[in-house]
């Protein structure tokens, strides 16, 4: 079964960077996208962008263009999303989420919390 | 504010069905037929429901069942259960330049 297990919790100072990993199994992991989506407490769900497992190309939701960066390693079929320069308004539980012309599975999610 | 807008809450007595509405524009929800709609109960993952805006997941019990008319998606529950009471959200492709938006999520309460 398809599975996506998500990195632990990430407690950062405001103006560090976090990397967030989501490891696949259970399928070809270079034949899905791979989609982030976050979700600030006591909030709705944000979509952040998309990347290709396979080539690696990637498409960001204009919110997060130059502070985000998805990136995948395939000898592990592992995906990550890396957010810089953070502010407390980042801290939120982010989630992979494979593509199957929609959000079809996700991971458990990844608490970031930003504080100083 | 979210790109797609659904009410902030809905209720209904065990039994009874339900509709939770979400609209958005002709740039997505009236363009694409890529509407999908997630449960997500506390502290845990989104899960899908509904995909290609009427389409069941298998698994997914035929209680649950989407529809669209023009700019508007609904996402209908019948037989409510205790089970139902979640927060819904929709979600719908907007294009090569938005790519993804969400509604706000509606609050299901179960009477």
């Amino acid at each position: 079964q398809v599975q996506l297990v998500q990195s632990g919790a990430e407690v950062k100072k405001p103006g560090a960077s976090v990397k967030v990993s989501c490891k696949a199994s259970g399928y070809t992991f270079t034949s899905y996208y791979m989609h982030w989506v976050r979700q600030a407490p006591g909030q709705g769900l944000e979509w952040m962008g998309i990347i290709n497992p396979s080539g690696g190309s990637t498409s960001y939701a204009q919110k997060f263009q130059g502070r985000v960066t998805m990136t995948r390693d395939t000898s592990t079929s592992t995906v990550y999303m890396e957010l810089s320069s953070l502010r407390s308004e980042d801290t939120a539980v982010y989630y992979c989420a494979r593509d199957r012309n929609t959000l079809w599975d996700w991971g458990q999610g990844t608490l970031v919390t930003v504080s100083s | 504010q979210s790109a797609l807008t659904q009410p902030a809450s809905v209720s209904g007595s065990p039994g009874q069905s339900i509709t939770i509405s979400c609209t958005g524009t002709s740039s997505d929800v009236g363009s694409y037929n890529l509407v999908s709609w997630y449960q997500q109960h506390p502290g845990k993952a989104p899960k899908l429901m509904i995909y290609e805006g009427s389409k069941r997941p298998s698994g997914v019990s035929n209680r649950f069942s989407g529809s669209k008319s023009g700019n508007t998606a609904s996402l209908t529950i019948s037989g409510l259960q205790a089970e139902d009471e979640a927060d819904y959200y929709c979600c719908s492709y907007a294009g090569s330049s938005t790519f993804w938006v969400f509604g706000g999520g509606t609050k299901l309460t179960v009477l």
